[in-house]
């Protein structure tokens, strides 16, 4: 079974740019989650997809980031403008059954 | 609200002396707990999780866990550890009501194997 997919690996940009990431989960796998881990910290969910519908959005900081799974498969999630303290490892997760999967996340940083 | 907690920041073990990363966790009704490990620039990497049943979870690499429901504990064990043990492994819980919740997470362990 592929696992779940994240672009790009890194990127690097600077304040007030905007930046979007892209999330294929697992084939099937209805929730699909957004994480961000600053270092040092562990994961906080930042929203939470049930097929292309929101179901918890409570934690992201929707004056800048905003995100979208319009086809209840992949996802992006967008910063814009972005802010020194966005840096962090945003990582994509889905579920179905009680598992978790997660990709291998992209490492952003704002300089 | 769901919380988990890991008391250490840093574990320092030799290599072949067994290890222990402790977590505790808080959620209303029974839990979900789960271990994941991460290594430098990659994703998190499932090892083990508890659901019900058996209290002692033996996972992935030779890891196992324990859960203590009287003290709300669910440490990560392994009776003889490696170099390539060492990692970032973190604590999650999610609360045992109906579909596919959020995992919450704790900060994180960083574990040192030294040779």
């Amino acid at each position: 079974e592929a696992g779940v997919a994240q672009s790009p690996r890194y990127k690097i940009i600077e304040k007030r740019q905007s930046v979007a990431f892209w999330c294929n989960p697992i084939s099937g796998h209805a929730t699909l989650y957004w994480y961000q881990q600053i270092l040092g910290q562990g994961p906080k969910l930042l929203i939470q997809f049930q097929n292309n519908g929101v179901v918890d959005d409570s934690q992201l900081p929707k004056d800048r980031f905003s995100a979208e799974r319009l086809k209840g498969v992949d996802s992006t999630l967008k910063i814009q403008p972005a802010k020194l303290e966005d840096s962090a490892v945003y990582l994509c997760a889905s579920s179905s059954g009680g598992g978790y999967t997660f990709g291998s996340g992209t490492r952003l940083t704002v300089v | 609200a769901q919380s988990v907690a890991q008391p250490e920041d840093q574990v320092n073990v030799a290599e072949g002396n067994p290890l222990t990363v402790k977590c505790t966790y808080s959620v209303s009704g029974n839990p979900y707990l789960f271990w994941y490990v991460q290594y430098p620039n990659r994703g998190l990497q499932f090892l083990l999780k508890y659901i019900t049943g058996d209290n002692l979870v033996k996972g992935s690499y030779g890891f196992e866990a324990e859960f203590n429901k009287s003290q709300t504990s669910f440490h990560l064990k392994k009776p003889s550890a490696l170099v390539s043990d060492s990692a970032l492994y973190f604590c999650a819980v999610r609360g045992r009501n109906s579909g596919n919740t959020p995992l919450v997470f704790g900060k994180g362990t960083r574990l040192s194997v030294i040779a």
